[in-house]
């Protein structure tokens, strides 16, 4: 157990639709990062928050957003779901942000959009 | 841009047989290097780490070494067993920025029959 809560477990939605995925790093880490696994793209880095503000964006979609609240929680909100937007979301957190600070993973939240 | 690119499976083994998988890298900084395990329906865990040049990383059996000179970082174990069957990930992160995000590779799925 890496101390990484995720939920919901498992989403299934229909295409339009909004979802929230929640994310509860380890107690004390104050970077969360979130992940998308899909089959054809892999693993990419979606957006990082520290302490509260955005710190690093990769390949995130305009219509996704997030953000991280006051008790270091974070949230990953999509919207108009696609098809394609059928993945696994990975959070991670880690004590710090930049050089080397481990990550560890939730389980994840697998999101089906039909 | 910076990437990892690691051999494609699936890799299928006999038990206590030798097993390599290929990593190599492509960075414009000094990164850090990492192999992560993710094992069915589970997320993914930090197997092993190097952080500069020669360093070694060994854990559970395995071992990867950080070669700068050949971009390198390749995982190995002298005798796998069916427990190791699992998807191996290497990864990156650049050193010295101010973001912590991993870059990963596409994953190889390892298959140990009995």
């Amino acid at each position: 157990d890496s101390g990484v809560t995720q939920t919901p477990k498992h989403l299934i939605t229909a295409t339009g639709q909004r979802v929230t995925l929640r994310c509860s790093p380890r107690s004390g880490d104050l970077s969360v990062y979130w992940y998308q696994q899909s089959l054809d793209q892999g693993l990419q880095f979606l957006i990082q928050y520290y302490n509260g503000e955005e710190r690093a964006k990769g390949n995130i979609l305009e219509r996704f957003s997030a953000q991280q609240f006051p008790d270091l929680h974070s949230e990953l909100n999509l919207s108009s779901l696609e098809l394609g937007d059928s993945a696994l979301y990975f959070c991670a957190s880690s004590a710090a942000s930049g050089g080397y600070n481990e990550q560890f993973f939730g389980p994840g939240t697998r999101l089906t959009v039909l | 841009g910076d990437s990892v690119t690691q051999m494609e499976g699936p890799v299928t083994l006999s038990e206590e047989a030798f097993l390599t998988i290929n990593c190599t890298y492509t960075a414009t900084g000094y990164p850090s290097l990492f192999w992560y395990v993710q094992y069915p329906g589970e997320g993914l865990q930090l197997l092993l780490k190097a952080t500069k040049a020669d360093d070694k990383g060994s854990n559970k059996g395995f071992e990867a070494t950080y070669r700068k000179e050949t971009t390198s970082f390749h995982l190995e174990k002298g005798s796998v067993q069916v427990s190791d069957s699992a998807v191996y990930f290497c990864a990156l992160i650049l050193v010295g920025g101010s973001q912590g995000n991993l870059i990963f590779g596409k994953g190889t799925k390892l298959s140990v029959k009995p």
